[in-house]
């Protein structure tokens, strides 16, 4: 079965560093979107992705974060000087639509000491 | 704002039936699915309704008004798997962006 898969699936990095979260969608999807989900907390929606270009932002995604799909397989989130609260969980995820059933990944769970 | 309100925890036992209600006030709606996740992994799609009424798949029914910005999943024959946080999404626009509420924490005992 076509997965969504990420990597690292862990990621320590030290304060003000720079990081970048991978992810392969699943071949036919279309729509490509990052969320985070802080330790006990809810999964929050951070970017979505659509025909190489940025859809839709959440304020979380401010001028620190930065999303790319380099190639036709990956998709990457780039988070520059990292702070220590963007320790998280960050899945992306992918859909063939808009309103189709979105798959997610199982994550990359990022440490910022 | 946009919020969903769902119920932080419920316990049943193993063989049981239970519903996890979901009510929502969101900008946009277009649809209320229920995710599933265990242990921080990965959310897990469970089901989705865009029209009122109700959808059934296997073991999981969901359903929903969208007159009363209200939803449910409902659980049957509970099995001890079953453990794990489920959480109502709203998908907010035509962009697929899912708006998560703040997740059930299931517990199903022996």
């Amino acid at each position: 079965e076509p997965e969504v898969t990420q990597t690292p699936s862990h990621q320590v990095t030290q304060m003000g560093q720079e990081v970048i979260l991978r992810c392969v969608p699943i071949s036919n999807h279309l729509y490509f979107y990052w969320y985070r989900q802080i330790l006990g907390q809810k999964v929050e929606f951070l970017v979505s992705f659509y025909n190489n270009e940025i859809s839709e932002k959440s304020e979380i995604f401010d001028d620190q974060f930065s999303v790319e799909r380099p190639d036709g397989s990956n998709f990457t989130l780039k988070i520059r000087s990292t702070k220590l609260e963007d320790s998280a969980m960050y899945f992306c995820a992918s859909s063939e639509g808009p309103a189709n059933e979105a798959f997610f990944g199982q994550g990359t769970r990022l440490t910022v000491v | 704002g946009q919020s969903l309100e769902q119920p932080s925890e419920v316990t049943a036992v193993e063989g049981a039936i239970v519903q996890i209600n979901c009510t929502y006030q969101t900008s946009g709606f277009y649809g209320l699915s229920w995710y599933q996740q265990h242990d921080g992994g990965a959310p897990t799609f469970l089901s989705y309704n865009a029209l009122d009424g109700l959808e059934e798949t296997g073991r999981f029914s969901s359903f929903l008004s969208r007159s009363d910005s209200y939803g449910y999943l409902l659980l049957q024959e509970l099995q001890m798997k079953d453990s794990a946080s489920y959480f109502c999404a709203v998908r907010d626009g035509q962009g697929g962006k899912l708006i998560f509420g703040q997740g059930t924490e299931l517990s199903v005992k022996p």
